[in-house]
């Protein structure tokens, strides 16, 4: 069964720092990762999507990617602001399913 | 629609009651996905539709969930006989294509509470 981990569990930066949030996973025979964002009470917004044979991909401010055969990720998110604040999942694409991680809980300070 | 509808977004049931999960997919999506997502947890897979064919339902977890799409766009989730341990935010996503590659949109889900 696929494992996703993702550390820091919570984190808490100010203003204007840059985020580095970390995600492995133990089964490499993946199609995809996507990285999610999640706002309390809301559902998953789609960040960014890193095919298997892709190493990065970028949208703005964000940076994603991929070592698939050492189980890796790294989401970058430059520059933070206040807006940033939110759980980040992390999820590998198996067949049929995305496998999660428990999410990085952010809060970017004033 | 413009994006994955799920209703209602908030149910509170007792213990023992039936409950009905509805979800709409984005317009023209082939695949329909649904998750369960337990406070401070990721989403847990739960199953999969293609069309109205449900081709896996190994994440649910019990023989008391039951989902159904008879006509390859709505979707109904249903729990019978509910328990607390139900209590979570059940999530629909639905995807273009039958393409494994495909990214999956996701709706804001249904709160469900279990007195």
């Amino acid at each position: 069964k696929q494992e996703v981990t993702q550390i820091p569990a919570a984190l808490s930066v100010p203003e204007g720092e840059n985020l580095v949030l970390n995600c492995s996973f133990t089964d490499s025979a993946i199609y995809n990762l996507q990285w999610f964002r999640q706002d309390p009470g809301k559902g998953l917004t789609s960040l960014l999507l890193i095919q298997s044979s892709q190493r990065e991909q970028t949208s703005g401010r964000l940076n994603a990617s991929l070592d698939k055969s050492s189980g890796r990720s790294t989401l970058y998110i430059a520059a933070s602001q206040p807006g940033d604040s939110a759980t980040y999942l992390c999820a590998v694409k198996g067949n049929n399913r995305l496998a999660f991680g428990k999410g990085n809980q952010v809060v970017v300070i004033p | 629609g413009a994006g994955v509808s799920q209703s209602p977004r908030y149910k509170v049931a007792k213990r023992g009651q039936d409950v009905a999960l509805r979800c709409d997919p984005i317009s023209g999506h082939v695949s329909l996905f649904w998750y369960q997502q337990a406070l401070g947890q990721g989403p847990e897979f739960l199953t999969y539709f293609q069309n109205e064919a449900q081709l896996d339902k190994s994440g649910l977890p019990s023989d008391r969930f039951f989902a159904e799409r008879p006509e390859g766009s709505v979707s109904t989730l249903k729990i019978q006989r509910t328990q607390q341990e139900d209590s979570a935010v059940y999530l629909c996503a639905s995807s273009s294509s039958r393409g494994p590659r495909e990214p999956q949109h996701f709706g804001d889900g249904t709160r469900l509470s279990i007195l």
